[in-house]
């Protein structure tokens, strides 16, 4: 069965700290990839879908940036953290590029920018 | 624009019978699908319309009308760990997928 772990599970950073968040998905190959952010009474926003390995989509210009070096592997970075990037970010894995796939999370990392 | 409208909070008893309701306005249309994600933790799938009916899984149940852009859920013989989050996305064509900001339920005794 497929399975997807992101990490860590939670953090403080300063503000103008850098960031990684890495999610690997397993029992499955060639899946869509996606990185959400939750803010607190808000919908989950996506931020970035990758199709395949060095392929990243972004939705909403930030100082954001993700990367895929490995076929199952998706890293969520930034050089220089704000305040307004706290929040409940979430790895996640479709199979096939249809919007119309269920939507598998990873466990979820929360991070609160100090 | 698109725009997912779901209220923000609901109360129901343990054992009653509580329906989410959910409006949508999206320029494709790919699928709707309902989440369900406790306090502190990633959504989970609870269940897909594509079509027009409802789909009954268990103690819950989904209705879809795609000419209305209306969904409900259902839950029925709610227990106390149905206390969550409610989340409606709809499947908008290609990558795109656009949440509610979610129903939170409360179950009391």
């Amino acid at each position: 069965s497929q399975t997807i772990h992101q990490w860590p599970a939670t953090l403080v950073q300063p503000v103008g700290s850098p960031l990684s968040l890495e999610c690997t998905v397993e029992g499955t190959s060639n899946p869509n990839l996606y990185w959400y952010r939750q803010a607190a009474g808000r919908g989950l926003q996506l931020l970035f879908y990758s199709v395949g390995i060095g392929q990243i989509s972004s939705e909403v210009p930030q100082n954001l940036s993700a990367s895929r070096p490995q076929d199952r592997q998706f890293i969520l970075s930034s050089k220089k953290l704000l305040l307004s990037d706290s929040g409940f970010y979430l790895c996640a894995w479709t199979e096939g590029a249809n919007s119309g796939n269920t939507i598998y999370f990873g466990e979820g990392s929360w991070l609160t920018v100090v | 624009g698109q725009n997912i409208d779901q209220p923000t909070e609901m109360t129901a008893t343990e054992g009653a019978i509580v329906q989410i309701n959910c409006t949508y306005q999206t320029s494709g249309f790919n699928g709707l699908f309902w989440y369900q994600q406790h306090a502190g933790e990633a959504p989970t799938f609870l269940s897909y319309n594509v079509l027009d009916g409802l789909e009954e899984k268990g103690r819950f149940s989904s209705f879809l009308s795609r000419s209305k852009g209306y969904s409900y859920l259902l839950l029925k013989e709610l227990q106390m760990k149905d206390s969550a989050s409610y989340l409606c996305a709809v499947g908008t064509g290609g990558f795109k997928t656009i949440f509610g900001a979610g129903t939170r339920l409360f179950v009391k005794a």
